[in-house]
């Protein structure tokens, strides 16, 4: 079945760092992917996504490229801030035609924590 | 638009006793899931359904479950019996389709005394 591993956290930052998170995932086909970022007391929100190999997805600042011969899509910014502390999930989507169409399968989650 | 609400948002029972969950997804999307959340970990998918057709439950889900969504527009989750493994975070999520973007819900977090 399809999964999704996430590096293990939580992750700690200062201000104006480098992050990256990574991403590794399972599955048959290939599946579009997903950054959901989930901030303190909030419902989960889609941060970015790619659907085919190669494309990159970003947004805010945050970018993540579909690597299929890796099977990855970590994350990255290259200058977070306080208020990026958030809980990050990686997530796949299987394609048409397949069990898992529709559906989400999220990585555990990284906290992120950024200090001034 | 409004987005995907979720009631309640906090609920606390007693182990053994019944309780019930509302999804009000956005308006006219036609897809509606269901997922659980426990601490430090992501979400784990439970059901979903294509209008008022629910298509597929997870292992997850046992027989104490019940998902519904008259009319395909609200939802509701069941859960009987409820058992202190039962805490989590239930989330609500929707989409037009199967192929477009999951919007989430701010969730019901249940605690089983």
């Amino acid at each position: 079945g399809n999964s999704v591993t996430q590096m293990e956290g939580p992750v700690t930052l200062s201000e104006e760092a480098f992050l990256t998170i990574n991403c590794t995932y399972t599955a048959t086909g290939y599946p579009s992917l997903f950054w959901y970022v989930q901030y303190p007391g909030e419902g989960l929100q889609l941060l970015l996504k790619a659907t085919k190999a190669d494309d990159k997805g970003s947004n805010k600042g945050f970018e993540a490229t579909y690597r299929k011969e890796t099977t990855s899509f970590h994350l990255e910014k290259g200058s977070v801030q306080v208020s990026d502390s958030a809980v990050y999930f990686c997530a796949l989507k299987g394609r048409a035609g397949g069990t898992s169409y529709g559906k989400l399968t999220f990585g555990q989650g990284t906290i992120l924590t950024v200090h001034p | 638009d409004t987005g995907v609400s979720q009631n309640p948002r906090h609920k606390i029972t007693k182990r053994g006793q019944n309780v019930t969950f509302r999804c009000d997804p956005i308006s006219e999307h036609n897809r509606l899931y269901w997922y659980r959340q426990t601490l430090g970990q992501g979400p784990e998918f439970l059901t979903y359904f294509q209008n008022e057709a629910q298509l597929e439950k997870s292992r997850l889900l046992s027989d104490r479950f019940s998902a519904e969504r008259p009319k395909g527009s609200f939802s509701t989750l069941e859960i009987q019996r409820t058992e202190q493994g039962d805490s989590a975070m239930y989330l609500c999520a929707s989409s037009l389709s199967p192929r477009d973007t999951q919007y989430f819900g701010p969730g019901t977090r249940l605690t089983v005394l």
